[in-house]
């Protein structure tokens, strides 16, 4: 089964706010952790990611917060555009295993 | 830099019949994952394949469904004897290793009719 899934399935904001997508897991052996966007029609793309022995990593924009105590995962973009609008997955994995990918969330930016 | 190259990108099979998928990984990449993808659903680990060698195949139907990555050539997930069910994006991704960056390309859709 799963061991890999999301708070929130739909995430609707307003063009210029920041988002949050959130994300829990339950294999405590995972020590890899990706963010990917995928939009309609594409591939997944890589967004982020963080290993275990980080809590907090940043990128263009993005930031990826781990927490390994009630092992959850989260995506936070700063002054969401438009083109943000795309399905968010997490994804786990260790080192001898293929990465897991959760359900995904939907984001939605309103102009 | 070519990506991750798959073909092709969309495929239509009526019930019984074959459908052959073709990725071809990024250049110096010899892990070659295949995922399926249904509609508005997450992506579903199959396949994982080094050269020659099928690494864990734990996420693959145990009939009709094969997949290889040979020498020499692209890797192939093949599908035998189609049914409906098997309508899917099925995305192929490479990394340089198991704990390593996925880089996907653009999936292949199969329509089973």
């Amino acid at each position: 089964g799963e061991s890999v899934g999301l708070h929130l399935p739909t995430l609707s904001v307003q063009e210029g706010d920041n988002s949050i997508i959130n994300c829990a897991y339950s294999n405590s052996a995972s020590d890899y952790f990706i963010w990917y966007k995928q939009e309609s029609g594409k591939g997944p793309q890589f967004i982020i990611d963080i290993r275990s022995n980080m809590d907090k990593r940043q990128g263009q924009r993005v930031t990826v917060l781990l927490n390994k105590t009630v092992k959850h995962l989260s995506l936070q973009i700063a002054a969401t555009q438009p083109g943000d609008s795309a399905v968010y997955f997490c994804a786990e994995g260790t080192g001898n295993t293929p990465l897991v990918f959760g359900k995904g969330t939907r984001l939605s930016v309103i102009a | 830099n070519a990506g991750v190259m798959q073909n092709p990108r969309h495929l239509v099979r009526r019930r019984g019949q074959e459908a052959r998928l073709r990725c071809s990984p990024m250049k110096g990449h010899s892990h070659v994952y295949w995922y399926r993808q249904l509609p508005e659903e997450g992506l579903k680990f199959m396949v994982y394949l080094q050269k020659e060698n099928i690494i864990d195949e734990s996420g693959m139907p145990k009939e009709r469904f094969s997949a290889e990555f040979p020498k020499e050539g692209p890797s192939i997930l093949r599908i035998q004897q189609v049914v409906r069910g098997d309508s899917a994006a099925y995305f192929c991704a490479s990394s340089l290793g198991t704990t390593e960056e996925l880089f996907f390309g653009e999936g292949s859709r199969l329509t089973v009719l």
